[in-house]
């Protein structure tokens, strides 16, 4: 069994601003973790998965996050924000193996706002 | 930029018709996905399929039906619309192995039954 949380449905920052969004999983097997995108009207798009390679994961438009299995998270994060940031973001988990992969258990979603 | 297609975008229909939303990907990808979607709530998974002629129930109980007769294509179907079907479905598709948890999606059907 497996499932995410995200801490905080919306977040707002500042453009140029810290973007910090909260993940934290349960897995009954070693994870594999995403995080995808979803800009309004569009289908989700992925911006970084983390599978058993090194614990910080670089994805695309400069975000990055770091698993952490002490702590079961997975906070996905940008230096600085941009206006084009604003969209709906969700972390995702799957089983590590055989029929479970590609089989996402999603967050419910965290909408990030970025303010000039 | 990834290549699934979903039709149509959007659907308002009355309670009692039968409606289908249209997937297709021409990436070859075997394993294919339909997720359903509310407003600040998670994806559930409704339906998934790991090739030609394989289909299973996902987490997500629902009265839709799928099938999967050739690669690229892997519609959905609600034989009697009512209002509890209204939501946003998402297609998607992904390899096998590794890449696996890469899905890529479609930009989705939003379905009202009236």
């Amino acid at each position: 069994a497996q499932s995410v949380t995200q801490l905080g449905s919306h977040v707002s920052v500042s453009e140029g601003a810290l973007v910090l969004l909260r993940c934290n999983y349960s897995s009954s097997v070693p994870p594999y973790l995403f995080w995808y995108v979803q800009y309004p009207n569009q289908g989700l798009q992925l911006l970084l998965k983390y599978t058993s390679a090194a614990t910080l994961v670089k994805g695309i438009n400069g975000f990055e996050a770091e698993f952490k299995k002490s702590e079961t998270s997975f906070h996905l994060t940008k230096p600085s924000a941009h206006m084009s940031d604003a969209a709906e973001y969700f972390c995702a988990v799957s089983g590590s193996g055989g029929t479970s992969y590609g089989k996402l258990t999603f967050g419910q979603g965290t909408i990030l706002t970025v303010h000039p | 930029e990834a290549d699934i297609y979903q039709t149509p975008r959007y659907l308002v229909i009355g309670t009692g018709k039968k409606i289908t939303l249209e997937c297709s990907q021409t990436m070859g990808h075997d394993k294919m996905y339909w997720y359903q979607q509310d407003p600040g709530m998670e994806l559930h998974l409704i339906h998934y399929s790991y090739g030609v002629n394989s289909t299973e129930k996902g987490d997500l109980s629902s009265e839709s039906t799928v099938s999967r007769i050739r690669t690229e294509h892997f519609p959905l179907t609600l034989e009697s619309a009512r209002p509890s079907h209204t939501s946003q479905y998402l297609c998607a598709s992904s390899e096998y192995g590794r890449g696996a948890g890469e899905l890529f999606f479609g930009e989705g059907s939003r379905l009202t039954v009236l």
